[in-house]
Parts: structure tokens; sequence; C-alpha cells
């Protein structure tokens, strides 16, 4: 398909294991960014990658949690030693843009539903 | 102070009425602004973008106040399909430009 894919759709994993989200973005956008959202609650973000540029990882709220990109595809978040506070939904976006400026919409993918038992 | 503040409402209107949202950004040099909505259980969707002269698409109407640091979405004859939470966005320019959301606005068209 030509939109985000995320996968997997829905996780159910027990507290102290660790997970791994993976997040195909559309072909040619060079942004991809990571965000978490609790039931109710806003977007957090976690974690922005542009082209080549280091990551900008000011999101990540501890050092459980890491993410990498290959080139411009495949991005995968890792959670290590999961906690019941790391139940949300993980949504993965791309987007294009032109001088460092987005220029273009952001598009999400359908997110990860993770369930920490 | 957050980067982007909106009131989570819920703002409950009755079908045809006009409402409008508000969202404050603290980071002068933001860049670019958007409004997404986001149904329930969903991913946010792109609504509209924002320019410094104002747009209007349909019902909707964006404007955006670099002076006050403020972005408002007006919806026009509000449908019950309207209902959804409506999001505040804002690029921080700079070395990166990372999309930074409110938190949202809540909107429930009541028949």
């Amino acid at each position: 398909g030509a939109g985000v894919s995320q996968s997997p759709s829905n996780k159910v994993t027990e507290k102290g294991k660790d997970v791994e989200l993976r997040c195909d973005p559309i072909s040619g956008h060079t942004a991809l960014y990571w965000y978490r959202q609790r039931l109710g609650q806003g977007l957090e973000f976690l974690i922005y990658f542009q082209g080549n540029s280091a990551p900008d990882k000011s999101g990540l709220p501890s050092d459980r949690f890491s993410a990498e990109r290959t080139g411009e595809s495949v991005s995968t978040l890792t959670i290590q030693r999961t906690q019941q506070e790391d139940s949300a939904v993980y949504l993965c976006a791309s987007s294009s843009h032109r001088d460092r400026v987005l220029r273009t919409e952001a598009f999400f993918g359908q997110g990860t539903r993770l369930t920490v038992v | 102070r957050k980067e982007v503040e909106q009131d989570p409402g819920p703002f409950n209107v009755p079908e045809g009425a006009t409402v409008a949202f508000n969202c404050t950004y603290s980071n002068s040099a933001s860049q670019s602004f958007f409004w997404y909505r986001q149904d329930c259980r969903k991913e946010p969707k792109l609504l509209m973008s924002v320019y410094s002269s104002g747009n209007e698409d349909g019902r909707f109407t964006a404007q955006l106040n670099r002076a006050s640091q403020y972005i408002s979405l007006l919806i026009r004859d509000s449908k019950l399909s309207d209902s959804a939470t409506y999001l505040c966005v804002v690029t921080i320019g700079g070395a990166t430009n990372k999309l930074i959301f409110g938190t949202g606005t809540l909107l429930a068209v009541q028949p």
C-alpha cells in the first residue's frame, strides 16, 4: 500500500519483556516520527528522524526506549523491560521535507496498541 | 509552559452551530502550523494547513496570529460528523523540524 504501515497492530506482553515495534514509512519520505498516546491523552513526541541527520531523541522517556532507522526506510522502536505504564498506542508518521521545512502533511500509520500485563 | 496549548473541552454544540478553537504556541521560531483531526481510536489526519494570510476550506477557516502566537479554527454549520478531537500542530524550526502536537480539543456535535 501507499500509506504508512505499522506492525504489529496489537501487542500484549508481560511486564519485563522487550518489545519491538515496526514502521514502514511512505516511500520517499525523509522524515519519520514516533509518538505515544495513552488512553484519553494527547500525542507525546518520542523521536524524530530526518534524512541523514542525527535523530532528535529528546522525547524518549527513559533509556529503556530506543529507535533505529535504516536510511530513509523502515524504523523500529524498541522498549526494553516493559512496564505497565508503557501501555499505550504507539503511532508512527512520515512526511516529506524540502529545505528542512515541513511543506507537506505528516501521514500517520494506524498505530500499534501495546498492552503490558 | 507547554509548547502548544489547547483547551481540552469538551465543546458540546448543537448541529448547525458555529464553534471556534484556539491554540497558543510558545516558540516564536515556529515555522509551520496545522490543524489535525483525530476520530476516536483512529490515527490523526490532516484537516488543514494554516497560512499567515488565513485560509478557508468549505465550512472550516483557519487563522494565524504570529504576533500573539496563536492559531484558530472556526467551524461553521457544525455537522454530527464533525465530532472528533481537533489537534493543533506546530513545527519547531531550526536543525530539526519535529511536529509538536497540542493535547487536542474534543468536539461533540449534538443532534
